[in-house]
């Protein structure tokens, strides 16, 4: 079956860590992107990529970092400069992000607790 | 800059009836794409209905329709015949050409047997 993974599910993490969140499409999606979800705020653009080896900043893209080495892969890192790390990550993919019928297809997340 | 708004934070419907969650935006676009997109409490996002700004046609995906408002900038979603399974969080999108998604804060909505 055609989808995304994301891994791990759960995540714990200390304080002044890094923690690597994964991200795997196998839809063939060009596009690759990473939300941010917490209580009453939607979801919030962390970053996205439109090809391999590029990708931009999203509207909160302080304290992460990503790569986009492979079109299926899309990790996200959350580094010890992120100020409050915890919350429910999103990872989705779609065909061609500036086509007016890109269509989002979502993982199914992973929340990260810090300690 | 676009917003999304979902004034409801929290709803209830009695299994069988009908129910409408609501969204409005801004933008001064005239061309763009609306989206109800769901999340059951599994947590994957998926989409429930799609509508596209320049269609008058309201679009309806079996239960599901849309009541598309386009000078209101008003984009509701009705839910016919609720059911168990439709309990979830329900986010409102709006995407335009070259942007990325912006979603609303969700609406949580309970089916209650």
């Amino acid at each position: 079956d055609g989808g995304i993974t994301q891994s791990p599910k759960y995540l714990f993490r200390k304080e002044g860590q890094n923690v690597t969140l994964s991200c795997e499409q196998n839809l063939n999606h060009d596009a690759m992107y990473w939300y941010r979800q917490d209580p009453g705020q939607g979801l919030r653009l962390i970053y996205y990529s439109q090809i391999v080896n590029d990708f931009q900043k999203g509207d909160i893209a302080e304290g992460y970092s990503v790569s986009r080495e492979k079109k299926e892969s899309f990790p996200l890192t959350v580094t010890s400069a992120q100020k409050n790390p915890t919350a429910f990550y999103l990872c989705a993919s779609s065909r061609i992000r500036d086509s007016l019928m890109g269509e989002l297809f979502f993982g199914e997340g992973s929340r990260l607790t810090v300690l | 800059a676009q917003t999304v708004t979902q004034s409801q934070p929290e709803m209830s419907v009695q299994e069988a009836e009908t129910v409408t969650l609501s969204c409005t935006y801004d933008t001064s676009e005239n061309n763009y794409y609306l989206f109800w997109y769901k999340q059951p409490p599994s947590r994957q996002m998926i989409l429930v209905i799609r509508q596209e700004a320049y269609k008058q046609q309201n679009a309806t995906e079996n239960r599901f329709s849309v009541n598309f408002q386009k000078a209101a900038k008003s984009f509701s979603l009705k839910i016919s015949d609720s059911q168990l399974g439709d309990t979830a969080m329900y986010f409102c999108a709006f995407l335009n050409y070259g942007q990325n998604f912006v979603f609303g804060p969700g609406t949580r909505l309970s089916v209650l047997p």
